[in-house]
Formats: structure tokens, C-alpha cells, sequence
């Protein structure tokens, strides 16, 4: 079983749909929550970061953490043409100095 | 206000020959971390450095692979008698902090092996 695992896709969704990306991981030491956003040829951009589990809300954006069944969701509301992007999930135990463990990414298409 | 810089950003050696990859990080960030990127793959950590130490290596090849970040300058990933299958996007990202404080990307280094 993989550290964490992401359907890549790819979705394709209208614009204004809202869309669900989602990640499951095993390693239960991860206490550091990221979402990642990668546009073709470009480096991962931050989207979301969280600790522990929760919601966090930023415009268009939430991210949920859910520690006890191991899963963690990014929600993007009224989906633009500009979101279309690769979106990246990724953890860390942050005990110590300990390195991002990535899921594959999803390849999101919104649709104008 | 710079983000994370890398060159070049596209580099192409021929087989037995040598990369060198750099990165300057965000102003500031003494946190330097390198990933590597294989087409339809997620980033695959490598290698995790601050100012003159090497953290954790644990994901760098053990043969032909090396990397530093010196007291001045930027950090250099290298990569000595390069075969077909070190082609890919190298990343680098930078914190002000170890211990899962957010990391800054740069738009990597799309190496190819000819």
C-alpha cells in the first residue's frame, strides 16, 4: 500500500461546478496537511495548508482533514477555466525535519 | 519579493556526462529541500539540506548523486555520469523552518538525457 494515494484522474468538470478532489494516506504520524495546485511546466503552488484535522476555508477553497478514517479533501467552489491544473495532496509528520510525502495529483479540466 | 529560483530551467547532457543543478531559496529560508518529478509520478523527495549540513539524504541515490548548500550561494543538486533515466523535473523548495512548515516551490529544472 502506498504512503498516499490520489485518483489522477483525469476530471473534468463545467465551470461553476464544485469540485472534490480527495487523498488517502496510511501513516498515521502525519500531522501536516497540504494542497498543492501545478499548472503545466510550472512548480507546485501552495493552495491550502492545515495541521491535525479540521476545516480551513480560503475563497473558493476548503480543505477538510479527517485524522481518524485517514482522509483529506480539497472542495473548490464556482470552478473557473483557470483552475483547471494538476492539484497535489501532500503530508508530513513534522516531527522533526521530516520531507513532504506527495500523492500522484489529480488533472483537473473545468470546462467553460 | 523573489520566490524560489532555479536554472536553468531546461538542461539537456548527453550520457556519462555531468548536471548541475541550482536553486536560491525564498530570501530568508535557510530550509532547502529537492524533489524529483517523473512523468504521470508525484514529487519523490531526495534529498533535505540547511546552510553547510545535509538533514536527510534518505532519497538520493547513494552512487552519482550529490548535493550541497553552501554558507553563500546557492544549493547545488549534481549529478555525475548521467544515464537516460535521470530525465525528469527536478524541484526545489525552501522554509523558513524545518518540522512541517510550509514549502515554496520553484519551477524546476526539466532535465533530458540524450
Amino acid at each position: 500500500q502506498k504512503e498516499v494515494e490520489q485518483d489522477p484522474g483525469p476530471l473534468s468538470v463545467p465551470e461553476g461546478a464544485i469540485v472534490s478532489l480527495n487523498c488517502t494516506y496510511s501513516n498515521s504520524a502525519f500531522q501536516y496537511f497540504m494542497w498543492y495546485r501545478q499548472y503545466s511546466r510550472k512548480g507546485p503552488e501552495l493552495l491550502m495548508y492545515t495541521y491535525s484535522s479540521g476545516n480551513k476555508e480560503d475563497g473558493r477553497f476548503t480543505a477538510q482533514v479527517d485524522k481518524s478514517s485517514k482522509y483529506i479533501s480539497l472542495f473548490i467552489r464556482d470552478s473557473q477555466p483557470s483552475d483547471s491544473a494538476t492539484y497535489l495532496c501532500a503530508m508530513s509528520a513534522g516531527s522533526g525535519n521530516t520531507p513532504l510525502v506527495f500523492g500522484k495529483g489529480t488533472r483537473l479540466s473545468v470546462i467553460a | 519579493n523573489a520566490g524560489v529560483m532555479q536554472n536553468p530551467r531546461h538542461l539537456v547532457r548527453r550520457r556519462g556526462q555531468e548536471a548541475r543543478l541550482r536553486c536560491s531559496p525564498v530570501k530568508g529560508h535557510s530550509h532547502v529541500y529537492w524533489y524529483r518529478q517523473l512523468p504521470e509520478e508525484g514529487l519523490k523527495f531526495m534529498v533535505y539540506l540547511q546552510k553547510e549540513n545535509i538533514i536527510d539524504e534518505s532519497g538520493m541515490p547513494k552512487e552519482r548523486f550529490s548535493a550541497e548548500f553552501p554558507k553563500e550561494g546557492p544549493s547545488i543538486l549534481r549529478i555525475q555520469q548521467v544515464v537516460r533515466g535521470d530525465s525528469a523535473a527536478y524541484f526545489c523548495a525552501s522554509s523558513p523552518s524545518g518540522g512541517g512548515q510550509p514549502q515554496h516551490f520553484g519551477d524546476g529544472t526539466r532535465l533530458s538525457i540524450l
